[in-house]
């Protein structure tokens, strides 16, 4: 089975602070996928990032940085330096097997909450 | 870069009427195409995949008469919500792949919201 787990379900943090976002994955394949999105209260998922399972290497885009740990299955977030525009619902997800055309099983969220 | 639009991107509807919702790609082909619905503070939940020519395939615990799925070009998906009842009230969001790209490419619109009243 192939699962998405997000642990926190919501985190709050005061501007300027670090944030980890967590997320464990679950699959039996060996090539696979992982994504983060940002959903903010308008609805639309804002695509951050695009994983595929032979790249380990964390990725950095300015304040935003990836962790990718194969050994725990983990895919991890961090916001450096937050900001209130930061706040907003992210989700984890993983590309499901070709049975169902490699759409994407998301985690529930985590929903993010910076204050000034 | 790649876009998808939806239409409506808002609908209010009486109990037991029928409300279609169109997922576009502007300005590129797609060959399948995902519906996902997410509740109020919840996940996406995947519905169904859309392929073009040929029947959707459902999730288990979607209803197919209830949730009609037309993909009839490369470029259009429908999701049909027939006899729509308060709780199919939610937020409607589809995805497109890129035909002929690798799998893991895909783009979201940017939702419907339906409430039924």
């Amino acid at each position: 089975a192939q699962k998405v787990t997000q642990a926190q379900t919501e985190i709050s943090v005061v501007e300027k602070e670090d944030v980890t976002l967590d997320c464990v994955y679950e699959t039996r394949d060996t090539t696979y996928y992982l994504f983060w999105y940002k959903q903010p209260p308008s609805g639309e998922l804002v695509f951050l990032i695009r994983r595929n399972s032979f790249d380990e290497q964390n990725e950095i885009s300015g304040r935003y940085s990836w962790n990718f740990q194969k050994s725990t299955s983990s895919f991890n977030f961090t916001i450096t330096a937050s900001q209130v525009v930061d706040s907003a619902v992210y989700f984890c997800a993983l590309n499901l097997n070709s049975n169902s055309g490699y759409a994407l099983n998301f985690g529930k969220g985590t929903s993010l909450l910076v204050t000034p | 870069g790649a876009v998808v639009s939806q239409h409506p991107s808002r609908v209010i509807c009486k109990s037991g009427t029928s409300v279609k919702i169109e997922c576009r790609s502007l300005d590129f082909q797609a060959t399948t195409m995902f519906w996902y619905r997410q509740f109020p503070k919840q996940s996406l939940m995947l519905m169904a995949t859309s392929n073009e020519g040929s029947k959707a395939t459902y999730e288990q615990g979607v209803e197919k008469d209830k949730f009609l799925i037309n993909h009839a070009s490369l470029t259009l998906s429908t999701l049909t919500v027939t006899s729509a009842h308060p709780e199919d009230s939610s937020f409607y969001i589809c995805s497109a792949r890129v035909t002929g790209a690798p799998q893991e490419t895909q783009y979201f619109g940017p939702g419907t919201r339906l409430l039924v009243l």
